[in-house]
Order: structure tokens, then sequence, then C-alpha cells
């Protein structure tokens, strides 16, 4: 089940913060997060596993609620080049297969 | 190294004809995937392969066929193909051990008319 991300999109001025939300209904294994500009490839932003384990980006922070099945993103101080559409990916397992939410619309403005 | 490379980028075709989308990937990574994106959307898997010779329906593997050539080659074939399946199309591929972030080809952009 495709996994929901709220808000669909925000828009922000450069230096101001964002948090993006991830939710399911079932009992996740992990969640990745991924930011895709128009007309390219998504690219690999941030992983989260069960039991707290994280990779990620440095500018770039992200939790994980394995109780309530939530995860955020945190976009602090955005730059321009932050704009894009963020999708979460979540796995049940550790089957290495991902469902992807239907993604949130960041664009920063100068 | 290359990534994940996609052929052909763009490709029109009409309704009933059939064609195969190519990925490869030179990161020696055993997990490959193809993925459709609509508009508005997220990304939708098609197929899954964990290895060489093996091969996974995903959400939505109706209308396709896979091939895992070989380590590196994981093809995407449409036999008949119909206006629904006008879509971007992503390879990706990802490791086994560790942190498995998934690494994306450049897609293919498929109209179908």
């Amino acid at each position: 089940q495709q996994p929901v991300q709220s808000p669909q999109a925000v828009i922000l001025r450069e230096g101001e913060d964002a948090v993006i939300n991830c939710s399911s209904s079932k009992a996740l294994y992990s969640v990745h997060w991924y930011r895709q500009k128009h007309g390219e490839a998504p690219v690999f932003l941030m992983i989260l596993l069960k039991g707290g384990e994280q990779k990620g980006h440095e500018k770039i922070s992200a939790s994980f609620n394995e109780k309530k099945q939530q995860s955020s993103l945190y976009l602090t101080a955005s730059q321009l080049s932050y704009s894009g559409t963020y999708f979460c990916g979540t796995e049940k397992t550790s089957a290495r297969q991902l469902t992807f939410g239907s993604g949130t619309q960041l664009t920063v403005l100068p | 190294n290359a990534g994940v490379t996609q052929t052909p980028k763009f490709q029109v075709l009409k309704t009933g004809q059939s064609m195969t989308l190519q990925c490869a990937q030179d990161m020696n990574h055993n997990s490959m995937y193809w993925y459709r994106q609509d508009p508005g959307m997220g990304l939708r898997l098609i197929y899954y392969s964990a290895s060489e010779g093996t091969t996974d329906k995903g959400e939505v593997p109706n209308g396709y066929n896979v091939s895992r050539l070989n380590k590196r080659e994981f093809s995407l074939r449409l036999e008949s193909a119909a206006p629904s399946q006008t879509s971007v199309y992503f390879c990706a591929s990802t490791r086994d051990r560790g942190y498995y972030e998934q690494y994306f080809g450049p897609g293919t952009r498929l109209t179908v008319t």
C-alpha cells in the first residue's frame, strides 16, 4: 500500500525551513527519501532503518517513528538547489523492494 | 563508472507495436528494478530481479515482460503497446549489503499513440 506524503506542495524562500512527512498504515522496515528534479532521475537522500540506523547527506536530516510508521524529512536553511519533488519509499521487510509515495513538490524562491 | 544507463531515451510507438527497453549497470549490483512514473505520481514497481536468472513481479506487471540477461543487464519488453503504457520508465539497481540506496538510470520517455 502506497505511503501518504504531506504536504503535496510547499513554496518557501531561500533560508527557510521545511518539513515533509511520510506515513504508512503498515509496519515498516525502512524508509528511503529521494529527490527528483524536473526531467531527471530520482537521487538518493536518506535511508532510515528500523532500530535507528540511518545514512544520508550532511545537510539533510530525517526521523523515523517506528511505532507510528511515520517519517519526516527536515530541510533547514533551504537553498535554491533544494527545489524538486521529494519522494519517500517504504519497505515492509528487508526484501529491497520499495513502495513510493506520490511526492511533495518543493519550490525554493530567491 | 557510467552507473545505470538506459536506452533509448525517447520512443514513440503505435498501439500494438512491441519494443524492448534496455538497462545496464556497471556497479556489480545484484538487484535491479524497473519502475514507471506517470505525471504527478510516484514510482511504481513493474518488475524486480534479485540476481541473474531471477525475476519477480512488482505492483504493475501486466503488459510487460523482463529478462535478466546477465548481472549487468535487465531489459523490459512491451509485447503489444497500449496508450496506458505511455509513461517514463526508470531502471534502478542496488547493492546487496549494507545501506542499499537505489541508483536510477536517466529514464526512457515512452509515448504510445
